[in-house]
């Protein structure tokens, strides 16, 4: 069974770091590209960034809105990507979902959400 | 950077079809896929590169895309449909999610 499990979500202030993971299991992790997707209360989805597989370099991209503070790695050997986010704004408030993306299947698995708050 | 664009909302009647809307400039040069939200869940692919259904997805919704606009369709609407949707298109390194529509079966 295909599972994601996102963790290290809390309370930060303004201006501070904050590092998610997310654990994955039930397929070959090294084959995939991870995304992240966040989602402030009560608004729509917004893609983060992704980073592809070793066979596609480990490849990165962001999203314009965080692009610069954000950065997103993995370690096949723990099946577990990451997102290092840096200088936080409270607009980056938001459940941050982790998805995979593998062949023609676009996000066809999530986790079930870690919760940043971004206040002082 | 890319912009698509959905309606609020939409409304239907149990049985009746719902047809949701997703336009933007980006759709005219890379697919487009669906995503299925209910409350206090996380999303579900229901529909990927414009028309193939998702294993498990019932055949009730299908997509389409013409020009600059994709639309999902769902057929006999059931009211477990009631959900948000999402569209998202996007290049290699440049992805955007529609702004959502609420389906509302009343």
């Amino acid at each position: 069974e295909v599972q994601l499990v996102e963790s290290g979500g809390g309370l930060v202030q303004p201006g501070g770091s904050l590092k998610l993971s997310c654990a994955a299991s039930g397929f070959t992790f090294s084959g995939s590209a991870m995304h992240w997707v966040r989602q402030a209360s009560g608004k729509g989805l917004e893609w983060v960034g992704r980073i592809r597989s070793k066979a596609n370099s480990y490849a990165t991209a962001y999203a314009a809105s965080v692009k610069g503070r954000f950065t997103i790695s993995r370690d096949d050997s723990k099946n577990t990507a990451y997102l290092q986010m840096n200088s936080l704004k409270t607009e980056d408030t938001a459940v941050y979902y982790c998805t995979r993306s593998i062949g023609s299947y676009p996000h066809d698995y999530w986790g079930q959400g870690t919760l940043v708050t971004v206040s002082s | 950077s890319y912009e698509l664009t959905q309606l609020p909302s939409v409304s239907v009647s149990p049985g009746q079809t719902a047809r949701i809307t997703c336009s933007g400039d980006v759709l005219g040069e890379n697919y487009a896929d669906w995503y299925q939200q209910k409350p206090g869940q996380a999303p579900e692919l229901v529909i990927y590169e414009d028309s193939e259904r998702y294993p498990g997805i019932p055949e009730r919704f299908s997509g389409s895309t013409s020009g600059n606009t994709t639309t999902l369709t769902i057929s006999r609407v059931l009211t477990e449909d009631e959900a948000d949707y999402y569209c998202l298109s996007g290049d290699e390194d440049n992805v955007v999610f529609g702004g959502g529509t609420k389906l509302t079966v009343l």
